[in-house]
């Protein structure tokens, strides 16, 4: 696709589930970042991938957060034990490198824990 | 700590006028400085940037200015168009480019007819 495209895009699930979010950067976009987006504020950051790998996951709030990239392209934001201070909107970015100088956002995923 | 802030959750204006989105920040290291523009159930969309090494950029209707100093930065949206109704967010980055941005917490700008 042109931009970048998230999956589901609304995802409501019970408190203490595990959910899955996923996002498809554009094509040859070697960087890619996840925020999340509480109600009345702005993005916040989560991590950054370089490639396959974490460049910087310092934005995730605990241990029940995690990311992965496997080949590169592909991104899955995994929480486990879901919370209901979880519900926000989840949004992912990609950029040609780290170094760009402009990041294009999907439209993101809004999670509602109930 | 909000290192970027955006202390007016909303303003109005007239169609035809200018439109001043101000930002400020309190981190001195952030170099590179971007505004984005966001509609409702979408994801931000690139406006206009800026780096520390300069006072303002132009592009079409919109001009960022950024006074270091102040650590205070504007946007200036001229003539303002219905259409550019919408919440504007400032971000600021302290790696020279798009990377891990700190965001602001946004300002609704409505244009009237």
């Amino acid at each position: 696709g042109a931009g970048v495209s998230q999956t589901p895009s609304n995802k409501v699930t019970e408190k203490g589930k595990y959910v899955e979010l996923r996002c498809d950067p554009i094509s040859g976009h070697t960087a890619l970042y996840w925020y999340r987006q509480s109600l009345g504020q702005g993005p916040e950051f989560l991590i950054y991938f370089q490639g396959t790998g974490a460049a910087d996951d310092s934005g995730l709030p605990n241990d029940r957060f995690f990311a992965v990239r496997p080949e590169g392209s592909v991104s899955t934001l995994k929480i486990q034990r879901t919370e209901r201070g979880d519900s926000a909107v989840y949004l992912c970015a990609s950029s040609l490198t780290p170094d760009s100088t402009e990041a294009f956002f999907g439209q993101g995923t809004r999670l509602t824990v109930v | 700590d909000q290192q970027v802030k955006q202390n007016s959750p909303s303003l109005s204006v007239q169609e035809g006028r200018i439109s001043i989105l101000n930002c400020d920040y309190t981190n001195s290291m952030f170099d590179y400085f971007l505004w984005y523009k966001k509609y409702p159930a979408e994801g931000p969309t690139f406006l206009i940037s800026i780096s520390s090494i300069k006072d303002k950029n132009e592009d079409g209707r919109f001009t960022v200015f950024l006074n270091k100093s102040a650590k205070h930065l504007s946007l200036h949206i001229v003539p303002s168009q219905p259409g550019d109704s919408a919440v504007y967010f400032c971000a600021a980055s302290d790696q020279g480019s798009a990377r891990q941005l700190t965001f602001g917490s946004g300002t609704q700008l409505t244009v009237l007819p």
